[in-house]
């Protein structure tokens, strides 16, 4: 079976750019949820999207913004570019909106010079 | 506000050389802390999830186990192959959503 598929695999950028990440869930898997990873850091939670709804938030700028479609794939947008965005944005999936395991993708190396 | 600690940030091993990894939380209230694997370039994977404290759960040469305060990672005999970054991460019941709280990850690295 298909894990969390991520694409791009890698992505260079410049600063005011605007990225868009696109994430497909495990078959069944209802809820996606997106995180940053800085290098050295643990991933830090951006959002979780259930049945096309958005879930949650976590503490990130209005220039992040996600969405979930209908087959439950996602894309996560970031406008306005910061240097400081240069991460691994991973996606991850779950049966549910509640505490069952979340599965991750490889996630998309986003780099911004 | 949820927060996770690890330690230690880094610990080297010889093959075979049991050891543990150490996990400690604050909560407001635990629905569930994760154990995942990270391996270099890419995405964690699921290892374990504990739900209350007294838990234990295996695999291979992995044991988890959990406390109120703390979650232990045991590495029995370890190989090469075992060489990663261990990710422990906790989800409270202070949101109504599905958020992880990620600690810093230690990095093991087993030499042959």
């Amino acid at each position: 079976d298909a894990g969390v598929t991520q694409s791009p695999t890698h992505l260079i950028k410049t600063r005011g750019q605007q990225v868009t990440l696109r994430c497909s869930p495990i078959s069944g898997h209802k809820s996606v949820s997106w995180y940053q990873q800085v290098l050295g850091q643990g991933p830090q939670f951006i959002f979780q999207y259930y049945e096309k709804e958005e879930r949650g938030r976590g503490n990130f700028p209005d220039r992040f913004s996600a969405r979930q479609f209908p087959n439950y794939s996602s894309e996560l947008n970031v406008n306005a570019l910061l240097l400081g965005d240069s991460a691994l944005y991973l996606c991850a999936s779950s049966w549910d909106s509640n505490n069952q395991p979340q599965h991750f993708g490889d996630g998309t190396r986003l780099s911004i010079l | 506000e949820d927060q996770v600690t690890q330690s230690p940030e880094a610990l080297r091993l010889q093959e075979g050389e049991s050891s543990s990894l150490n996990c400690s939380y604050t909560v407001s209230g635990l629905r569930g802390l994760f154990w995942y694997r990270q391996d270099p370039g890419k995405g964690p994977e699921f290892l374990f999830t504990l739900y209350s404290a007294g838990e234990e759960k295996e695999k291979e040469r992995l044991k988890a186990t959990l406390t109120k305060k703390e979650s232990f990672l045991h590495i029995t005999a370890p190989k090469p192959e075992d060489s990663a970054t261990y990710l422990c991460a906790v989800q409270g019941r202070n949101t109504g959503f599905q958020k992880l709280v990620f600690g810093t990850g230690t990095r093991l690295l087993v030499s042959p």
